[in-house]
């Protein structure tokens, strides 16, 4: 079945790089994606990569995708207090019909 | 802006009660899903409609149902509540069933704050 996990908090301090970790289960993933969720708001769609890309950068974003250990993680550059939001990891399955399944989301801290 | 309004934004209940919550998505998009979000449970997935039709179930409890229509919007329905719904309901809509080049992405609406007390 489809499993996304992640870790609940980080913290870091301002300037420093963030990496925010996700694992999934499920190896027939088309898309998995990186939603950021700001105090107060919606999930937002932040970056996705698609499942046949090791890599993708995206100004200070970089997201790493590890297929054989299905890891995937987000790098977040010179983090900033703007940054601090809770991250959701989410796969895409597509049979069918398309199911997005998230993670419970990693809260980001930034301290100044 | 995503594009999708839900409401109500916030409602304050009593347990045993019955309350719908409306969701209204972007403009052309076919697929509704519902999350409810909770501190202790993070963000699960409910359910998803397709242009009407449910399309996938998740951790949705018997007490809950929820309906697309016509017009393409949805309700969400709770039933007989619990302390333990109070959380943040979320829906989200996207363009399609996923097909072709669609990257799936997912548009989020603000959510309604339920506080059953």
């Amino acid at each position: 079945g489809e499993d996304v996990e992640q870790s609940l908090f980080l913290s870091v301090r301002e300037g420093d790089s963030s990496v925010i970790n996700c694992t999934y289960t499920d190896s027939s993933s088309t898309y998995l994606y990186w939603y950021k969720q700001e105090p107060g708001a919606g999930l937002q769609l932040l970056t996705y990569i698609f499942s046949n890309m090791d890599m993708k950068q995206d100004q200070r974003l970089t997201v790493l995708l590890n297929k054989k250990d299905k890891h995937l993680s987000l790098r977040i550059a010179d983090t900033q207090t703007g940054d601090s939001a809770i991250y959701f990891c989410a796969e895409s399955i597509r049979r069918g019909y398309q199911k997005v399944t998230f993670g419970i989301g990693t809260k980001l801290q930034v301290i100044p | 802006d995503s594009g999708v309004t839900q409401t109500p934004k916030h409602l304050i209940t009593a347990t045993g009660q019955r309350v719908t919550l409306r969701c209204s998505p972007r403009s052309g998009d076919l697929s509704v899903y519902w999350y409810q979000q909770s501190l202790d449970q993070g963000l699960q997935f409910l359910i998803q409609y397709y242009n009407g039709e449910e399309r996938a179930k998740g951790n949705i409890l018997e007490r809950f149902s929820a309906q697309q229509f016509p017009d393409l919007h949805s309700e969400l329905n709770l039933s007989s509540l619990e302390l333990g719904d109070s959380a943040l309901y979320f829906c989200a809509s996207s363009r399609s069933l996923g097909r072709g080049t669609n990257t799936g992405e997912l548009f989020f609406g603000e959510g309604s704050r339920l506080t059953v007390l």
